[in-house]
């Protein structure tokens, strides 16, 4: 089955500078990789996805780009703001296969400081 | 668009009680929806995939007898955990698949806690 590791587990910046995940995975067959952020007790929110057939993807301060000859991804989120801070979860899936089951990574705690 | 809902948001229970959460697609039907079980700081693990008008699928390790899953309708699944235990206490979140099957969107989720 799919595996996804995500790293770092915990990422500290400065308000203002870019933060940057990381996540791979093992099926080459994922073809769907969305990224949720996850606030203290809350909801997983959808935040930005990409799809195979794409290098790279972005929407306004956040970005992903992904290399499927690696296999491996990256959320990339420009100028953060304090209320960046949360979990980030990537997930990658058989779209349409499996019934779009989602393989998450382990999660990053992004904490931004002002 | 495609909001979900869960109900209860939180429960407090005496060990060997059943509980039953609740999971709607409130604006999208969704023949697939996924319930996930999250401890504190950790990652969300699946437990099951429910499919309207099928049987659930469940993932290595999750009990079926234990975590009863029903999908009667396209905007409704329902998770009953049976004869509830103190280590059944987690973070109970539910997600419904849009129409490209793709996305999904995901409950407030449930946070159950057993005495």
């Amino acid at each position: 089955g799919e595996n996804v590791e995500q790293h770092p587990s915990t990422l500290s910046v400065q308000e203002g500078d870019s933060a940057v995940i990381k996540c791979t995975y093992s099926d080459s067959a994922s073809n769907y990789f969305p990224w949720y952020k996850q606030e203290l007790g809350k909801r997983p929110q959808l935040i930005i996805d990409i799809r195979s057939n794409v290098g790279e993807k972005k929407d306004q301060r956040i970005a992903v780009t992904l290399n499927k000859t690696a296999k491996h991804f990256s959320l990339h989120i420009t100028e953060t703001q304090p209320e960046d801070s949360a979990v980030y979860f990537c997930a990658a899936s058989r779209a349409t296969d499996s019934w779009g089951k989602f393989q998450f990574g382990a999660g990053t705690q992004v904490v931004v400081t002002p | 668009g495609a909001v979900v809902s869960q109900h209860p948001s939180w429960v407090i229970c005496k060990s060997g009680t059943s509980v039953k959460i609740e999971c709607r697609s409130l604006d999208f039907q969704a023949t697939t929806m996924f319930w996930y079980r999250q401890f504190p700081k950790q990652s969300l693990m699946l437990m099951a995939t429910s499919n309207e008008g099928s049987k659930a699928t469940y993932e290595q390790g999750v009990e079926k007898d234990k975590f009863l899953i029903n999908h009667a309708s396209l905007t409704l699944s329902t998770l009953t955990v049976t004869s509830a235990h103190p280590e059944d206490s987690s973070f109970y979140i539910c997600s419904a698949a849009g129409a490209n099957q793709e996305t999904q969107y995901f409950g407030p989720g449930t946070r159950l806690l057993v005495l």
